[in-house]
């Protein structure tokens, strides 16, 4: 067990939807970080949240966004959903440091 | 962030040691190796880190070579429940980046 916890472990829905995923980091760390996998695309980093403020972004489309609130909990919401959305979501969080980040068991997101 | 080279797979016989090699050649002086692997479609998970000291925890060994071009990341007795994909990253330490996944190294652990 990681600490993170994510949820909802699967969610199934329409294209042109609207879902939010959610994720407790571990206790204490005020980094949390998403990424997406896809089968043809591997684990690509999405966007950085460190204390309730965005620190990085990465290949996040438009139509993702992200929010780190004051808890330290972070939702990701995906809007106007495609079918090549379907993939596993993953939250990760660290502590400040050079130690290692921490990941959920992962949002599996299928479009149909 | 530097750039990490690994084999596609690698076998391994249950209860040997799996070593599983990674080449930095461009790696910064700041930069640390950091070792994740994912296990089927889990979350991946933390193994091991370092910076140019040979390190070791509970779950596995990390040698880097003195030039720090490459390292070798070593599970002393690997069973069944190692098989999963292994990533070698390098990233600048004490940094809050994210991580740079490559394809990693296929890593079956056969009986």
């Amino acid at each position: 067990d990681s600490g993170v916890t994510q949820t909802p472990k699967h969610l199934i829905t329409a294209t042109g939807q609207r879902v939010t995923l959610r994720c407790s980091p571990r206790s204490g760390d005020l980094s949390v970080y998403w990424y997406q996998q896809s089968l043809d695309q591997g684990l690509q980093f999405l966007i950085q949240y460190y204390n309730g403020e965005e620190r990085a972004k990465g290949n996040i489309l438009e139509r993702f966004s992200a929010q780190q609130f004051p808890d330290l909990h972070s939702e990701l919401n995906l809007s106007s959903l495609e079918l090549g959305d379907s993939a596993l979501y993953f939250c990760a969080s660290s502590a400040p440091g050079q130690g290692g980040s921490f990941f959920g068991q992962g949002t599996r997101l299928t479009v149909v | 962030d530097a750039k990490t080279t690994q084999p596609t797979s690698m076998d391994c016989a249950e209860g040997r040691a799996a070593n599983l090699p990674c080449n930095h050649s461009t790696i910064s002086g700041n930069e640390y190796v950091y070792w994740y692997r994912q296990i089927h479609s889990q979350g991946p998970q933390y193994i091991i880190h370092g910076l140019k000291n040979n390190e070791t925890n509970e779950m596995a060994s990390l040698i880097i070579t003195e030039d720090r071009k490459s390292s070798t990341l070593i599970l002393p007795h690997a069973t069944l429940r190692d098989t999963a994909v292994y990533y070698c990253i390098v990233r600048p330490g004490g940094s809050q980046g994210n991580l740079i996944f490559g394809k990693g190294t296929k890593l079956s652990v056969k009986p």
